[in-house]
Formats: structure tokens, C-alpha cells, sequence
């Protein structure tokens, strides 16, 4: 019940096209789901998060869908480019309580030039 | 400059050895954490702080120790009881406001078995 699983693994995309990373839940008492970027050899940084308030939030090319019925949601890296390579993870967490984070194993995206 | 130093950035351990990673923020956040990245595996919480003086056991907690003596440090110890411990450590801290439930992270510790 405390899994959150991530797919794919790995992801390979054209310089313009659309990434598309999935992640599933199964505790429907987790309220905020994030998600973070990391690069070779450095921490995670936050991307962007959504609470299951909402059905999508976009920041720029990033956008989540959030399917609470579904209790799946996922990253859309829309126009994706070569800088956008690096390895991207979902998590899940309760905001009240332990605020403890269940992440996602990552995909690593990988965009041609 | 606001955030999270891991030191060292590399660190080679002997076996039957402790070696202790540390961790400093000067973000005035109140919980810390310690998480473990192996290849393929994603982020595993190791242990974790939300007040002073007071710490809980994450996932994978065997093998190391934790001490929160003042709000900006964190520091890790590995110990010999940890038969792999080759990975990758990341430490991260949190507001733990119910708004602003977001965990910065540092630049993480690459420790190896020599």
C-alpha cells in the first residue's frame, strides 16, 4: 500500500517530441504527489508537485495529469530537448503526519539532438 | 547562500570501519532525512527527523546511526554492521508546513568499499 511505481524504466525521445512518464499509487491518503529532476552525479531538485485537488498543472513544458479515480498520475515534457536528460522521480506523501515522501525507482529520459 | 552541504562529496571506507557522512542546512527547516540511491532502485529512506533531540527509523535502517543534536545538522553514520555500503546518500530537509510539504535535497555522497 505504500508502493508507488514508476514507468518506464527508460525513455528515449527526438529533440521536440513529447516524454511521457507514468506513476501509480496505491494509499489514497497520500495529498501531494511531486515530482523531481536529478542529473548525473547531483541531488534531486523539485520540478514541479500537485495536490489531488486538481486534474493538471502545467509550469512551462512540464505538465501533471492527476487521475484521482485512477490514482494515477503522470509528467508530460512537452517540446523536450537534450538538457532535459537526466532521471525523473515520482513520489507521493501525506502532507499531514510524517510528511515522509514514497518514491517512484525513476526513469531515466535521454533526449536526441 | 541558502541550503543543504553533504560533505565529503566522496568517501572510501575500509571494511570493519565507521565512517560518518555529514549534513548542514541553514534553511531553518525542522525535518531532516537521510536517503540511499542504488542504481534502479530509487530513493530509500534510511532515517529521518523532525525535531531536535528525536529521530525515526525509515526503510533501511540497519547498519547505520543518526544523531540530531542542533536543527541544522544531520549527520549520518555508517557503520561496519552494513555489509553494502556502496551507494550513493543523499540528505534532505523540509518546512514540514502543511503548505509547503516540499524536501530539498544536497548534492549527496558517493561512499565506496575500498
Amino acid at each position: 500500500q505504500q508502493q508507488v511505481k514508476q514507468s518506464p524504466q527508460s525513455l528515449i525521445v527526438q529533440k521536440g517530441g513529447i516524454s511521457i512518464i507514468n506513476c501509480a499509487y496505491e494509499n489514497t491518503a497520500f495529498d501531494y504527489f511531486p515530482w523531481y529532476q536529478q542529473f548525473p552525479g547531483k541531488g534531486p531538485a523539485l520540478l514541479i508537485a500537485i495536490r489531488p485537488d486538481v486534474s493538471e498543472k502545467k509550469e512551462g513544458r512540464f505538465t501533471i495529469s492527476f487521475n484521482k479515480s485512477a490514482k494515477q498520475f503522470s509528467l508530460h515534457i512537452m517540446d523536450s530537448q537534450p538538457g532535459d536528460s537526466a532521471t525523473y522521480f515520482c513520489a507521493a506523501s501525506m502532507v499531514s503526519g510524517t510528511y515522509k515522501y514514497i518514491f517512484g525507482t525513476g526513469t531515466r529520459l535521454k533526449v536526441l539532438a | 547562500d541558502g541550503g543543504i552541504t553533504q560533505s565529503p562529496k566522496y568517501l572510501f571506507r575500509k571494511e570493519g570501519q565507521n565512517v560518518t557522512l555529514s549534513c548542514e542546512q541553514n534553511l531553518n527547516h525542522d525535518a531532516m532525512y537521510w536517503y540511499r540511491q542504488d542504481p534502479g532502485q530509487g530513493l530509500r529512506l534510511i532515517y529521518y527527523s523532525q525535531i531536535v533531540n528525536d529521530f525515526q527509523k525509515g526503510d533501511i535502517a540497519e547498519g547505520y546511526s543518526v544523531s540530531r543534536e542542533k536543527k541544522e545538522s544531520f549527520p549520518l553514520t555508517v557503520t561496519s554492521a552494513q555489509k553494502n555500503p556502496t551507494a550513493f546518500y543523499l540528505c534532505a530537509s523540509s518546512p514540514m508546513a502543511l503548505a509547503k510539504n516540499i524536501q530539498y535535497f544536497g548534492a549527496g555522497t558517493r561512499l565506496s568499499v575500498l
